[in-house]
Parts: C-alpha cells; structure tokens; sequence
C-alpha cells in the first residue's frame, strides 16, 4: 500500500517564475494538507483540501494556492518566487472522520529559489 | 500567534539510556497533540499522540506525558538506540480550530554508540 507520494523530488527554480508541487494521498485518504518547513525549522500549514475544495489556510500570501482533484491528488503552487521560498515542501494526507486524525506525510519536495 | 515550542534544540545520549523530548505550549484550547520523528530527507514520521483528556500513553519504547497545569508534554524514548537518532517534533491541534498541525520548531536527538 503505497503512502503519500510526492514529485518531484528535487527542484530548482529562478526567482519570479512559477511553480506547480504534485502529491497523490496515502490509499483511502481525502483531505491533503500542505506544509513548508525552511531549514531548521518545523513545519508550517500552508492549506488544506478536502472535496476539491480550501477547506483551511494558513498565514501564507495568494502567491501560494492549490487544487485537489477528484481522485483526491493535489498540487501547490507558487507564483513570482522569492528566495525565502526555498524549502522543503511537504504534503500530508488523512480522512476525515478518522478520530486521530491519521495524518501521513510524504517525504517532501525540495524547492531551492536562486 | 500561540505556537508550539521546544525547550533544547540538541539533545545527546549514550546508545542504552533513556532519552527524554521536552516541549511547552501555550493553547490551553490544545486538545490533541502528536510526536512525529523526522529523519534526513524524509518527512515526519508519526510516533505516539495523546488527547487532552489523558496525561500518559505508552508505546512500544515510547511514553508521552501531558501536563496540562503547566503546558507541558515530553516523549521518553527507551533504551535509545542508533537508529533512534533523528530530529523530534511535538504538534498540536487546537479544538474548534480546524485540525491543522501546529508545530514546534524539534529537538535534534543523536545517539552515541
């Protein structure tokens, strides 16, 4: 059973482009969160999806936004980057109902921003 | 805004000793906190969670324990093992809040054989 997947691995872009992070939730899981953790740091919510739709938002700008799919598969992105974008950004799944809560993450997507 | 936050940010111990995670917060309206272990180029990794309504809960190797008169939750690691080494974070859901995860900012743990 496959966990929270998460692509790409690796990325590195330019400072003003744009920038579009994928995550497939853990099998059975509807709600997809995502998170940034800079280095050294814990992670921080960004936003929450469930049934396509920003259910939460953390303190983050409108150049951070997202989508959930049918499928519940999710993206993020982030438009005119800056250099204090660079992080690793984590996605993490769960249900709904489930009383704990559930969460699994991914392993992350590192952005660095030159 | 309220947060999470760890009191050691760098925590040795000898392979075989008990390792104890200390981390304050400071939303009485917490009611759900969880331990996630987070090892080099992966993400957090759950490890034992505790509700409000309880002040310890083992695990295998693992104990957390929740003071809520001072804001207080700790994880106990036992017999501390080499690949117990790893950076720890406490999170938090606040009630009536959503279920987002409010984390601290972890507690580097390195093993010494």
């Amino acid at each position: 059973d496959a966990g929270v997947t998460q692509s790409p691995t690796h990325l590195i872009k330019t400072r003003g482009q744009q920038v579009t992070l994928r995550c497939s939730p853990k099998s059975g899981h509807d709600t997809v969160s995502w998170y940034q953790q800079a280095l050294g740091q814990g992670p921080q919510f960004i936003f929450q999806y469930y049934e396509e739709e920003e259910r939460q938002r953390g303190n983050f700008p409108d150049r951070f936004s997202g989508h959930q799919f049918p499928n519940y598969s999710s993206e993020l992105n982030v438009n005119a980057l800056l250099l204090g974008d660079s992080a690793l950004y984590l996605c993490a799944s769960s249900l709904v109902r489930a009383r704990n809560y559930g969460y699994t993450f991914g392993s992350g997507t590192r952005l660095t921003v030159v | 805004g309220e947060s999470v936050g760890l009191h050691l940010p760098t925590l040795s111990v000898q392979e075989g000793d008990n390792s104890i995670i200390n981390c304050a917060y400071s939303n009485s309206a917490s009611d759900y906190f969880i331990w996630y272990k987070q090892e080099s180029g992966k993400g957090p990794q759950f490890i034992i969670d505790i509700r409000s309504n309880m002040d310890k809960r083992q695990g295998q190797r693992v104990t957390v324990l929740l003071n809520k008169t001072v804001k207080h939750l700790s994880l106990q690691i036992a017999a501390t093992q080499p690949g117990d080494s790893a950076v720890y974070f406490c999170a938090e859901i606040i009630n009536n809040a959503g279920n987002m995860l409010t984390f601290g900012g972890g507690t580097r743990l390195m093993v010494k054989p």
